[in-house]
């Protein structure tokens, strides 16, 4: 059973176009998250949900949208996509508190292509 | 400001040898881990290890948390150990609203047979 499933996997689309990515998550967590991985191999948070409501918003342009219909599912939605968003995106999980015993578990990840 | 800072940024090693991976963070934590990124991108959790030492097979890890510091030791090292390998922690008090996981820039390991 895979913990925390990301689809696509892979995601080529042209400029301009509108494009979502889903995760679920079955691990019994409460809180999820959006990452981001840049070319360079950086990782940079940008959104968490925590039982449904937005906790963490960092400075990501308004064309993403988060959508959490419930605390196990995460999705991301991209309008007018650019080609400075190719990337990999990355969905994790966690329990929120001090820390769960395992830490967060992330997804696969999606490799975003815009051409 | 909060940092996470990872050396050497780069290791080639041959086959069986050993070494040393660093974390240093600025600031208390209250969860770190270590991830090894494989070539397939795949984000693989090694370690929860906010204090403490930690072994799993070939691999240990120690968090000194009083000094800031956690290392990562991958002993007998195959080719398979290749990747990145992030650390990444959750900073104590006002700064870990959201349980915000912030990662260092990785160090990458290259395994030569």
């Amino acid at each position: 059973d895979t913990a925390v499933s990301q689809t696509p996997k892979y995601l080529v689309t042209q400029m301009g176009n509108d494009k979502s990515i889903k995760c679920e998550q079955n691990l019994g967590h409460d809180t999820m998250y959006w990452y981001k991985q840049d070319s360079k191999k950086f990782l940079k948070i940008m959104f968490s949900y925590n039982n449904k409501e937005l906790i963490i918003n960092e400075t990501v342009p308004n064309r993403f949208s988060p959508k959490s219909p419930d605390k196990a599912h995460l999705n991301l939605h991209i309008n007018s996509l650019e080609l400075g968003d190719s990337a990999v995106y990355f969905c994790a999980s966690s329990q929120r508190g001090v820390g769960s015993t395992y830490g967060y578990t992330f997804g696969s990840g999606t490799r975003l292509t815009v051409v | 400001g909060i940092q996470v800072e990872q050396s050497p940024p780069d290791l080639i090693l041959q086959e069986g040898a050993n070494s040393t991976l660093r974390c240093n963070f600025s600031d208390s934590v209250n969860n770190l881990q270590w991830f090894h990124q494989n070539p397939w991108g795949q984000l693989i959790n090694l370690f929860y290890i906010p204090s403490g030492t930690k072994q799993n097979g070939r691999l240990s890890a120690t968090t000194v948390a009083t000094e800031r510091y956690s290392l990562l030791y991958i002993s007998s090292s195959q080719t398979t150990d290749s990747g990145v390998y992030f650390c990444a922690v959750v900073f104590w008090g006002v700064k870990a609203a959201g349980n915000k996981l912030t990662f260092g820039g990785g160090t990458r390991v290259l395994v030569k047979p």
